[in-house]
């Protein structure tokens, strides 16, 4: 089950701006750091975004990530092709013990 | 670089086990611990577990306890997942996943897909 609430879409235009929420409560994302998480088609996740806002080695500085009070936040700016995918957010609950993750985002490339 | 290859598609039975593998490379393998992930058809993603491949102490969600067992192998730096009485809802794809401890899982493997079936 899905602990943190994510639209369904989103969607764009090549080298827009997308941004997708990420809503969850003060047993997760109000106490722990969030990271996210992107899903090409038929692939492994890929960890996008650490520690709220933080990028792994080799991932493109058009991707950052925000947090405030209990919802985060990710945007994607200069929309590539390649960015079509699922977009997972994430975070540790303190009160279930385990990783929860959002309900996912389609991202599509007008 | 870090690798984690998984073991390959299974279709069983309901009531039967199944036990998934996860071979690591490219680090030192009791350094880290490893995650379990699935992912049902169409749906999201779901935490199963962690297990320290160190010292092999476990953190299982509740959902699964009494029947999912993380195990490791540190001459093989094997990761191995045993989920039991299996159901057709656990039919998935299940993923292995580097995790330190008080980090977010963020190597992945492959994937591995179990049917169950009659």
């Amino acid at each position: 089950q899905s602990v943190l609430t994510q639209p369904p879409s989103a969607s764009g235009t090549p080298r827009q701006r997308v941004t997708i929420s990420c809503s969850g409560s003060s047993s997760n994302i109000g106490r722990n750091y969030v990271y996210w998480y992107q899903q090409l088609p038929g692939t492994a996740p890929k960890l996008l975004i650490y520690g709220n806002s933080q990028r792994p080695s080799g991932v493109p500085d058009r991707f950052s990530g925000s947090k405030s009070d209990t919802s985060a936040s990710l945007a994607i700016s200069g929309l590539r092709s390649e960015d079509e995918a699922d977009y997972y957010c994430a975070a540790w609950d303190e009160s279930l013990s385990v990783h929860v993750f959002g309900t996912g985002t389609k991202v599509t490339v007008l | 670089q870090v690798q984690l290859v998984q073991s390959g598609a299974e279709v069983k039975k309901p009531g039967a086990s199944v036990k998934v593998s996860c071979k690591a490379s490219g680090y030192t393998f009791i350094s880290y611990g490893i995650s379990w992930v699935r992912q049902a058809p169409g749906q999201g993603l779901e935490w199963m577990g962690w297990i320290s491949a160190y010292l092999g102490n476990t953190n299982y969600a509740q959902k699964f306890q009494g029947r999912v067992t993380m195990t490791t192998d540190s001459s093989t730096s094997t990761a191995y997942m045993e989920l039991r009485s299996l159901r057709y809802d656990d039919t998935a794809v299940y993923y292995c996943a580097r995790e330190d401890f008080g980090e977010p899982p963020d190597y992945w493997g492959q994937g591995t897909l179990v049917t169950v079936s009659s």
